[in-house]
């Protein structure tokens, strides 16, 4: 059971706007930055937000991060066939003095 | 190019010991935390441990919290894990990630090595 809840699956069409949550607790989501990642079969993660709303250069504006409370937002707009992925998210708890994950969302483009 | 290598994973008995590296090249390595972050086989991400810059503050999991030990060397641009106590469930790929800041406590995990595999297998 992870600390953060994600739903274990998102699906979307090809030129829509999909979202996928991610349900802390105050000592999580609600007190930290939210970070989130996708990974492709076999490889390893990649980061797609950082700082909660902030994307590393090369991720295109396509995706973007929000928080509200305990609980955090990726959208992605304009789905394309490659964003077929799982996407997890991520937070400092400052219970645990440590990092914690999502279980993760499989993401299916329809 | 940043790039993040880990080495010495293989193959070990339950109670035995192993210890991983990681070597980073093309960035300061000293001006950012790093972390291991582990993936079980058909699952989700683990976070493990974590060191800020300097190693002056350390993070682990509760699920290695005792037995396993987070290090880092600056002069050699390098981290490591030594795993002691291995259990069944440590078995997974495990990453070395290089952190958005210098803490542990940072924004986000913005390199990645390409993972080494652990298995813990009597």
């Amino acid at each position: 059971q992870s600390v953060l809840t994600q739903p274990p699956s998102a699906s979307g069409t090809p030129g829509q706007r999909v979202t996928i949550s991610c349900s802390g607790r105050n000592s999580n989501i609600g007190s930290n930055f939210v970070a989130w990642y996708r990974q492709l079969p076999g490889t390893a993660p990649k980061l797609l937000i950082f700082n909660t709303n902030l994307r590393p250069s090369g991720v295109p504006d396509r995706f973007s991060g929000s928080k509200s409370g305990t609980s955090a937002s990726l959208a992605i707009s304009g789905l394309q066939s490659d964003d077929e992925a799982e996407y997890y998210c991520a937070a400092w708890d400052d219970s645990l003095s440590g990092w914690v994950f999502g279980g993760g969302t499989r993401l299916t483009v329809l | 190019e940043v790039q993040l290598v880990e080495s010495g994973g293989g193959l070990v008995q339950p109670g035995m010991s192993l210890r991983l590296s990681c070597a980073a090249s093309g960035f300061q390595f000293d001006d950012f935390g790093m972390h291991w972050v582990r993936q079980a086989p058909g699952k989700g991400l683990e976070w493990v441990s974590g060191l800020s810059w300097n190693g002056g503050t350390i993070a682990y999991a509760d699920s290695v919290k005792g037995r396993f030990t987070i290090s880092r060397d600056n002069a050699k641009n390098s981290l490591y894990l030594n795993m002691n106590g291995l259990r069944p469930e440590d078995t997974a790929l495990y990453y070395c990630a290089k952190d958005v800041t210098l803490a542990v406590s940072g924004t986000g995990f913005d390199t990645w090595g390409q993972g080494i595999l652990v298995t813990v297998s009597s």
